[in-house]
C-alpha cells in the first residue's frame, strides 16, 4: 500500500514563504515521481509542478517558475515544496502525490495522492 | 499555454449512463487520466492511460479516447459517485508538463 502524509496546516501572511513536506511512509522517496498540486476554494485542480527522481528534474509550469521549488531530502525520504510571496489568491488545499513506484515513465502522472495541507495567507 | 476543456456540469439519474468528455490539442499523442474529488477530499485516480482502471475502482468506470477527446463513462450512476471529475493529461514539450482540466461536477438524481 502506499500512503502519503503531508505536513500540517499553515498559515502565513502576505509576503511570507510556506514550505510543505509530504513522505510515503515504508517506502523510498527517490522511486516515486512526486507532483504537487493545489485546489483553490470553489476552483478546480491546479498543476504546480513534478520532481523527477531518475535526474533530480524539478518541471514547473511557468506561472509558478521563479515562485516554487521542489526538492527531496533522500536521507530522510521527504519531498518538499516550498513557495515564495504569498498573496491571499495562493490560499487553497495543496496536495502532493505520486506516480507509480519504480515507473519507467518520466514524471509518471499521479496515481496515490496525500490527504492535503491546508495553506491560508491572511494579513 | 496548453488547454484540457470539460464541461462544467452533467447530470444523470441513479442507474443510467454519465458521460463526460475532456478536449485537448494534445491528446492524440498523449494519455489521459480521471480523477474523482468528493468535497474537501484528496482526489482519486479512476482511470490511467485512457482505458486502465486501478485496483479498487468499481467496473461502471471506463475510459476511452480518440483523436482530440478523451472521455469518462460511468454506466449504472450511482448516488456514490456524485463527485468532481477530472482529466489531467501532459503537453507535447519533452518535460511532460501536467495540465487538469476545468472539472466536472456529476449530480446523480
Amino acid at each position: 500500500q502506499v500512503h502519503l502524509v503531508q505536513s500540517g496546516a499553515e498559515v502565513k501572511k502576505p509576503g511570507a514563504s510556506v514550505k510543505v513536506s509530504c513522505k510515503i511512509p515504508g517506502h523510498s522517496i527517490s522511486d516515486f515521481s512526486m507532483h504537487w498540486v493545489r485546489h483553490l476554494v470553489g476552483k478546480g485542480l491546479e498543476w504546480m509542478g513534478g520532481f523527477e527522481p531518475e535526474d533530480g528534474d524539478a518541471i514547473l509550469p511557468q506561472k509558478f517558475q521563479g515562485r516554487v521549488t521542489l526538492t527531496e531530502d533522500t536521507d530522510t525520504d521527504t519531498a518538499y515544496m516550498e513557495l515564495r510571496n504569498l498573496r491571499s489568491e495562493d490560499t487553497a488545499l495543496y496536495f502532493c502525490a505520486a506516480g507509480r513506484e519504480r515507473s519507467k515513465n518520466y514524471l509518471d502522472p499521479p496515481h496515490y495522492w496525500g490527504p492535503g495541507t491546508q495553506v491560508t495567507v491572511s494579513s | 499555454s496548453y488547454e484540457l476543456t470539460q464541461p462544467p456540469s452533467v447530470s444523470v439519474s441513479p442507474g443510467q449512463t454519465a458521460r463526460i468528455t475532456c478536449s485537448g490539442d494534445a491528446l492524440p499523442g498523449k494519455y489521459a487520466y480521471w480523477y474523482q474529488q468528493k468535497s474537501g477530499q484528496a482526489p482519486v485516480l479512476v482511470i490511467y492511460e485512457d482505458t486502465k482502471r486501478p485496483s479498487g475502482i468499481p467496473e461502471r468506470f471506463s475510459g476511452s479516447s480518440s483523436g482530440t477527446m478523451a472521455t469518462l463513462t460511468i454506466s449504472g450512476a450511482q448516488v456514490a459517485d456524485e463527485a468532481d471529475y477530472y482529466c489531467y493529461s501532459t503537453d507535447s514539450t519533452f518535460h511532460h508538463r501536467g495540465f487538469f482540466g476545468g472539472g466536472t461536477k456529476v449530480t446523480v438524481l
